[in-house]
């Protein structure tokens, strides 16, 4: 069974560049999360969504960030323009939401470097 | 804000020994993860608690969990070089469901032959 798949895993862009991160969810797997990993700290969550609905986006910078999940199913993340602060891995996770607890499962993650 | 701290942050130890990674939390929380990561790789999960006194084990590994004491550890047994990673823990803040985790800020393990 593939696992969470995200694109590109790596990209170096000029500081105030648009840049988009793309996800495609492990199949059947309702709740998508998109998580920013900074060197050497864990990842912090930026958006989470139940199907289509983004219902936790309270860490996610909208002044440059954006996100969407068409359709339930994949989904992009979205930064214009980019900053220098922005360098860091962006991961995508998905599970399968379930009252007895569920495993959340990682992408390989996409490795932004803003020059 | 929940608060999860991993301690130590960096451990080196040599193998064969045993020792133990600790994570405090801030929350009422019975829902605790705990993550390994190699450089430059993803997340892989290896244990999912889910109630007070849980205990799980894989291998030289096992976790367990105080919700009393809102603290969960990681023991290595035996330690071997291939467990050298960085290991997080983190929290489902309590509510239902996958609410979306918090993570701790990941104990650097090096296990020296």
């Amino acid at each position: 069974e593939a696992g969470v798949v995200q694109s590109p895993r790596y990209k170096i862009i000029e500081k105030k560049q648009p840049v988009a991160f793309w996800c495609n969810p492990i199949s059947g797997h309702n709740t998508l999360y998109w998580y920013r990993q900074n060197l050497g700290q864990g990842p912090e969550l930026l958006i989470r969504y139940e199907n289509e609905e983004a219902v936790d986006d309270s860490q996610l910078p909208k002044d440059r960030f954006s996100a969407e999940r068409l359709k339930g199913v994949d989904s992009t993340l979205k930064i214009q323009p980019a900053e220098l602060g922005d360098s860091a891995v962006y991961l995508c996770a998905s599970s399968l939401r379930s009252s007895s607890g569920n495993t959340i499962y990682f992408g390989e993650g996409s490795w932004l470097t803003v020059v | 804000e929940l608060k999860v701290e991993q301690n130590p942050l960096f451990l080196s130890m040599q193998e064969g020994k045993n020792y133990t990674i600790y994570c405090n939390y801030s929350t009422t929380s019975d829902r605790l993860y705990w993550y390994r990561q190699d450089p430059g790789k993803s997340l892989e999960s290896l244990f999912v608690l889910l109630s007070n006194g849980a205990v799980k084990q894989e291998g030289r590994l096992m976790a367990s969990l105080d919700t009393k004491a809102r603290l969960s550890t990681l023991h290595i047994t035996a330690a071997v070089h291939d467990l050298s990673a960085t290991y997080f823990c983190a929290v489902d803040a309590e509510g239902g469901g996958a609410d979306g985790l918090t993570f701790g800020k990941g104990t650097h393990l090096i296990i020296q032959p």
